[in-house]
């Protein structure tokens, strides 16, 4: 079975300063996908990056970008000039591309505090 | 478009009670997931449908948690006699199609609390 573990209970980054955030994960499968998911106090998940595993360039979304390691099996993100509006819980998700599930397997969650 | 509605956002009720949790997704998406996030056990798959039908319900805790999706553009998530362990927040959740769609968008969840 898939797992996904974030290490990081909490994080603090000073506003403007970039923060990474840690994910691994354990699979056996070669073709995967991997998620991060950012989830404000409004509860609302967002969908903020996404990497397929088949590829070697890491993925880029404007302040946000992913470290993936697939030898290592680790997938962190990168937070850019960090803005008030980062606060919020981030989550990791691996998703199998074998076959057609749909499910997502979250880690346990990182808050993340930006300070003014 | 307005994105997948979940009603009631808030359910306060006793325990023995049956509560009815509500998912409308997104128009044109034909994969829906039903999570639900606790403290102790974070965010977990409950059940998914493809088409309306159930394609992977392993997540469904015990037999008093059941989902229904009658139509595309409704399901059901009943939990019937709930307990105080059933406290949580769940999310519905929609996609495209269930290997193609990559992204999911979520609901805003119901905070589900029984006493």
């Amino acid at each position: 079975a898939q797992t996904v573990t974030q290490s990081q209970p909490e994080m603090s980054v000073q506003e403007a300063e970039t923060v990474t955030l840690s994910c691994t994960y354990d699979t056996s499968e070669s073709d995967y996908y991997l998620f991060w998911y950012k989830q404000p106090p409004s509860r609302q998940m967002i969908l903020v990056i996404r990497q397929e595993a088949y590829k070697q360039q890491n993925a880029t979304e404007n302040r946000f970008s992913v470290n993936f390691q697939k030898a290592a099996k680790s997938f962190s993100l990168k937070i850019s000039d960090s803005q008030l509006g980062d606060a919020a819980m981030y989550f990791c998700a691996y998703r199998s591309a074998r076959g057609n599930t749909g499910k997502l397997i979250f880690g346990q969650g990182t808050t993340l505090q930006v300070k003014p | 478009d307005a994105g997948v509605i979940q009603s009631p956002r808030h359910e306060v009720t006793e325990m023995g009670q049956e509560v009815t949790l509500r998912c409308k997704p997104i128009s044109g998406h034909n994969s829906l997931f039903w999570y639900r996030q606790t403290m102790m056990r974070g965010l977990e798959l409950l059940i998914y449908f493809n088409n309306n039908v159930p394609i992977d319900d392993s997540g469904m805790p015990e037999d008093r948690f059941s989902a229904k999706m009658p139509n595309a553009s409704f399901s059901t998530l009943k939990i019937q006699p709930s307990e105080p362990r059933d406290s949580a927040v769940y999310f519905c959740a929609s996609s495209l199609d269930g290997a193609g769609g990559l992204r999911q968008y979520f609901g805003p969840g119901t905070r589900l609390t029984v006493t």
